[in-house]
C-alpha cells in the first residue's frame, strides 16, 4: 500500500546551523505534502505545506522542496534555534486522508 | 484561524468504564474530522474518519464497537472509548478539515490512562 518514508529518525545540529529532513512517498496520485511539528505532549502543528504543482515554498526560516519525478520532498530549517527542538512529521495525501512518515526528532545543541 | 480544541486534555479512568473525548473546531466548520492514536515515540495512527451527519469510517483493525465516534455537527465530533482497558491507554488526537480541502488542523490531544 501507500507509504511515506522519513529520514533521519534523529537529527542533532548545532544551534545556528541548518537542518534537513527528507521524505519519500510511493503514491503518484499524492498531491499535497504537509510538514508538522509536534512538541512533547501536544498535538501536531502545521508548519508548512506544498502542493504538487509547486517545486519549492518558503516561509522565513523554513522551506520545503518537492521533486515529483523522484517522489521525494524535504524540509529545510535554517538558522536553527532552541525552540526548533521537536519531532517533525511529513505526510502525503491519499484522497482526503494523510499518510504519515515515522517522524524525526530534531535536537538543537547549544 | 483554524483552531481545534479537545476536551479533556487528560483523563484517568478505571478498567471497564467508558470515557468520552470531545473535539471542536472553534472558528470554522469541519466537514470531516479524523481521530488518531499515538503511542510514545511513534507516528500518528489513523483510527477513523467522520463526516458530519454520517457514520464514521474505521481503519482496519480498529473496533468500531469499542471506539464510538459521533460527528453530530459541523463543529463537534466525539470519541467514546467503551469498556476501557489498560491497553487503551494512549494519546488520542483529533483533526479537522475544511470542506473540499485536504489540510488537517489538529487539536492538542487527550492523554488517556486506564488503571
Amino acid at each position: 500500500g501507500e507509504n511515506v518514508e522519513q529520514h533521519p529518525s534523529t537529527l542533532s545540529v548545532q544551534e545556528g546551523d541548518s537542518a534537513v529532513i527528507k521524505c519519500t512517498y510511493s503514491d503518484s496520485a499524492s498531491n499535497y505534502f504537509p510538514w508538522y511539528k509536534q512538541e512533547l505532549g501536544k498535538g501536531p502543528q502545521l508548519i508548512i505545506d506544498i502542493r504538487s504543482n509547486v517545486g519549492e515554498k518558503k516561509d522565513q526560516r523554513i522551506a520545503v522542496t518537492l521533486n515529483k519525478t523522484a517522489k521525494h520532498f524535504s524540509l529545510h530549517i535554517t538558522e536553527t534555534q532552541p525552540e526548533d527542538s521537536a519531532v517533525y512529521f511529513c505526510a502525503a495525501s491519499r484522497g482526503y486522508q494523510l499518510i504519515w512518515g515515522a517522524g524525526t526528532k530534531l535536537i538543537i545543541k547549544p | 484561524g483554524a483552531v481545534v480544541s479537545q476536551h479533556p486534555s487528560w483523563v484517568i479512568c478505571k478498567s471497564g468504564t467508558s470515557v468520552k473525548i470531545e473535539c471542536r473546531s472553534l472558528d470554522f466548520q469541519a466537514t470531516t474530522m479524523f481521530w488518531y492514536r499515538q503511542f510514545p515515540k511513534q507516528s500518528l495512527m489513523l483510527m477513523a474518519t467522520s463526516n458530519e451527519g454520517s457514520k464514521a469510517t474505521y481503519e482496519q483493525g480498529v473496533e468500531k464497537d469499542k471506539f464510538l465516534i459521533n460527528h453530530a455537527s459541523l463543529t463537534l465530533s466525539t470519541l467514546t472509548v467503551t469498556s476501557a482497558h489498560p491497553e487503551d491507554s494512549s494519546f488520542y488526537i483529533c483533526s479537522a478539515g475544511l470542506a473540499g480541502g485536504v489540510e488537517q488542523y489538529f487539536g492538542p490531544g487527550t492523554r488517556l490512562t486506564v488503571t
